[in-house]
């Protein structure tokens, strides 16, 4: 079973405005959170983590938020740039494993 | 970014025939991995390898071996490839925290 839910499978987003991603989970034994930015032909790219003991943690643009009794995290680019589209993974792991668990990935795009 | 280069970048084989893709590191890390990207999927894990000749099953193993002859290697095995194992491979390293960091992958289509 999917462990970490990315429902939206593509966004659609103004440049300047605020893309907001969002990521469900169901094991409460999950203690770390990453997204994951990815473009076409290329890896996947670490972009910002958030530690179960957090609800937010800001990195320039990217800001993850983490609601820890829903299940759920969000990850808000602002302002969002042509640059950013490409798709996003949601992850999370917990301190027993060794693997991260990902999210089947939600595509955004950022028109100008 | 991690130095974490993948060989071949492409390939195309037949059904039946054995495939081994390589991995190759220089950030000394100890923890490696194998995914498989594919449509509706998101990534998903292979095996992993948690030091030199330590390596365990992933949620998508079967079909596959690795082996892990020294830190920097880690190749992945399709025994006798099926059309299934069609996808595009990538191989990560760990690093101090939980993050991993993804090599570019290799796009394998087997006929």
């Amino acid at each position: 079973d999917q462990q970490v839910k990315q429902n939206s499978p593509s966004l659609s987003v103004q440049e300047g405005r605020i893309s907001i991603l969002n990521c469900d989970y169901t094991n409460s034994m999950f203690d770390y959170f990453l997204w994951y930015k990815k473009y076409p032909a290329e890896g996947p790219t670490f972009l910002i983590s958030i530690s179960s003991i957090k609800d937010k943690n800001e990195d320039g643009r990217f800001t993850v938020f983490l609601n820890k009794s829903a299940k759920h995290l969000s990850l808000h680019i602002v302002p969002s740039q042509p640059g950013d589209s490409a798709v996003y993974f949601c992850a999370a792991n917990s301190n027993s494993g060794y693997a991260l668990n990902f999210g089947k990935g939600t595509s955004l795009l950022v028109t100008p | 970014d991690a130095g974490i280069t993948q060989s071949p970048r492409h390939k195309v084989t037949e059904t039946g025939t054995p495939v081994t893709l390589r991995c190759h590191q220089t950030e000394n890390h100890r923890y490696m991995y194998w995914y498989r990207q594919d449509p509706g999927h998101g990534l998903r894990l292979i095996h992993y390898s948690y030091g030199v000749k330590d390596t365990d099953k992933g949620e998508v193993s079967d079909g596959y071996s690795v082996s892990r002859s020294k830190t920097e290697d880690f190749l992945l095995t399709l025994e006798s490839a099926t059309s299934s194992q069609t996808s595009v491979y990538f191989c990560a390293t760990q690093g101090f925290e939980y993050e991993q960091y993804f090599g570019p992958g290799t796009r394998l289509t087997v006929t």
